[in-house]
């Protein structure tokens, strides 16, 4: 069974900072990955999306990249501000299953 | 309206209460979903709808009910919940067409409380 973690849980940075956001999963065999940021009580709202044939994907200021090999994603966040604080998750898409999402890294951008 | 939308936004409901909680794609989607957010837990699927028709269902109670009427509507029916229901509820939508390309989006959510 395919399972999602996180790390670090919660990041406290200083406005400007370039960061790295960490999501690791057991099986390999994926479809895609998806990021996506959530704001307190809100909804979750689509960063990036990596097929399993690509190695990295940018949107702006993030950059995400995929090691399927190695069961490891990384969100890389430049320049970061404070209205990047939020909840990160990561959701990787096993074959056979639906999404499986990771327990989120809780992002702070002080001023 | 654009997105996925859901209604209520807010709900606080008594153990022996009924009502439903309603998910609107204006995506042209083919695939729904509900999830439940509780604190400090990940985000788990309950039930999965494609083309209308309920695909995976990850033993959910049956206090909890599904409907899918058309491809663009989701409702979460909810009878004699219990207090530890009391979570944020999540509907997403997919395309659906292609199970490589099947980017996620997320409605607002509706915040429940069972007293």
């Amino acid at each position: 069974k395919q399972e999602v973690t996180q790390i670090p849980a919660a990041l406290s940075v200083p406005e400007g900072e370039n960061l790295v956001l960490n999501c690791s999963f057991t099986d390999s065999a994926i479809y895609n990955l998806q990021w996506f940021r959530q704001d307190p009580g809100k909804g979750l709202t689509s960063l990036l999306l990596i097929q399993s044939s690509q190695r990295e994907q940018t949107s702006g200021r993030l950059n995400a990249s995929l090691d399927k090999s190695s069961g490891r994603s990384t969100l890389y966040i430049a320049a970061s501000q404070p209205g990047d604080s939020a909840t990160y998750l990561c959701a990787v898409r096993p074959r056979g299953q639906n999404f499986v999402f990771g327990p989120g890294t809780r992002l702070s951008v002080l001023p | 309206e654009t997105g996925v939308t859901q209604t209520p936004r807010h709900l606080v409901m008594g153990m022996t209460n009924k009502k439903s909680l309603k998910c609107e794609q204006h995506l042209g989607h083919n695939a729904m979903y509900w999830y439940k957010q509780s604190a400090k837990k990940p985000l788990e699927l309950m039930f999965v709808y494609s083309l209308e028709e309920r695909v995976e269902n990850n033993s959910v109670p049956s206090r909890f009910s599904p409907e899918c009427p058309n491809s663009s509507h989701l409702f979460l029916h909810l009878h004699t919940l219990q207090p530890e229901d009391s979570a944020l509820y999540l509907c997403a939508s997919s395309p659906g067409n292609s199970i490589s390309y099947n980017e996620q989006f997320f409605g607002p959510g509706t915040r429940l409380t069972v007293l």
